[in-house]
């Protein structure tokens, strides 16, 4: 099984609220990812777990969060979005990272839309 | 910095007509290339993990190859199905991190 699930599927929100993205996987993979996809272009990292902990952040505004509760779940805390953040969030996982190279399974994404 | 240069940007074919698309890469230390399919509102769907120059894959209709400076995936006699952006991406180690480049993907369109 090489499922991730992400949820939710849609969400709109507006710029003074409060949300989170959620990602699960169940292959015991040790590392996450979150991407952002704008329209007609490739994913953008934002952040890398490994092992539960954070080792990437590219640079992303504080206005978004990462949080990793365990091996398997992944949330993504939303405050304060502006109207650019609109796009696709995918959530990605690989068996590890750093060492060998391992290749990341995506899951569907949460289409977000800030108003 | 890394950089990966996928082409066409978009291709059209005709179902039965077989074509080759194009990853060129540049970068230090590669670890490992990938290819992906991507359906439109969906997430990338791995297809390939290439390691070393020379190396093959296939699967169903498709097959890709590396050398030391691109990539190719070779789509024999597609289907409208095979419809969908693929994209290719280059792992690179940097700093004990395996970083992760994609490139902007080719979009294809079968017909039938």
């Amino acid at each position: 099984d090489t499922e991730v699930t992400q949820t939710p599927k849609h969400l709109v929100m507006g710029m003074t609220n409060k949300k989170s993205l959620k990602c699960e996987q169940h292959m015991g993979h040790r590392a996450m990812y979150w991407y952002k996809q704008k329209a007609k272009k490739p994913p953008e990292l934002m952040f890398v777990y490994s092992y539960e902990k954070l080792s990437i952040n590219e640079s992303v505004p504080s206005r978004f969060s990462p949080e990793c509760p365990n091996s398997s779940l992944l949330n993504l805390h939303l405050h304060a979005l502006q109207p650019e953040d609109s796009a696709l969030y995918l959530c990605a996982s690989s068996r590890s990272q750093g060492g060998s190279s391992y290749e990341q399974y995506f899951g569907p994404g949460t289409r977000l839309t800030v108003t | 910095e890394d950089q990966v240069t996928q082409s066409p940007e978009a291709l059209r074919l005709q179902e039965g007509e077989s074509s080759s698309l194009n990853c060129s890469y540049t970068v230090s230390g590669l670890r490992g290339l990938f290819w992906y399919r991507q359906d439109p509102g969906k997430g990338p769907e791995f297809l390939f993990t290439l390691y070393s120059a020379g190396e093959e894959k296939e699967k169903e209709r498709l097959k890709a190859t590396l050398t030391k400076k691109e990539s190719f995936l070779h789509i024999t006699a597609p289907k409208p199905e095979d419809s969908a952006t693929y994209l290719c991406a280059v792992q690179a180690s940097i700093r004990g991190y395996q970083k992760v480049t994609f490139g902007t993907g080719t979009k294809l369109q079968v017909i039938p």
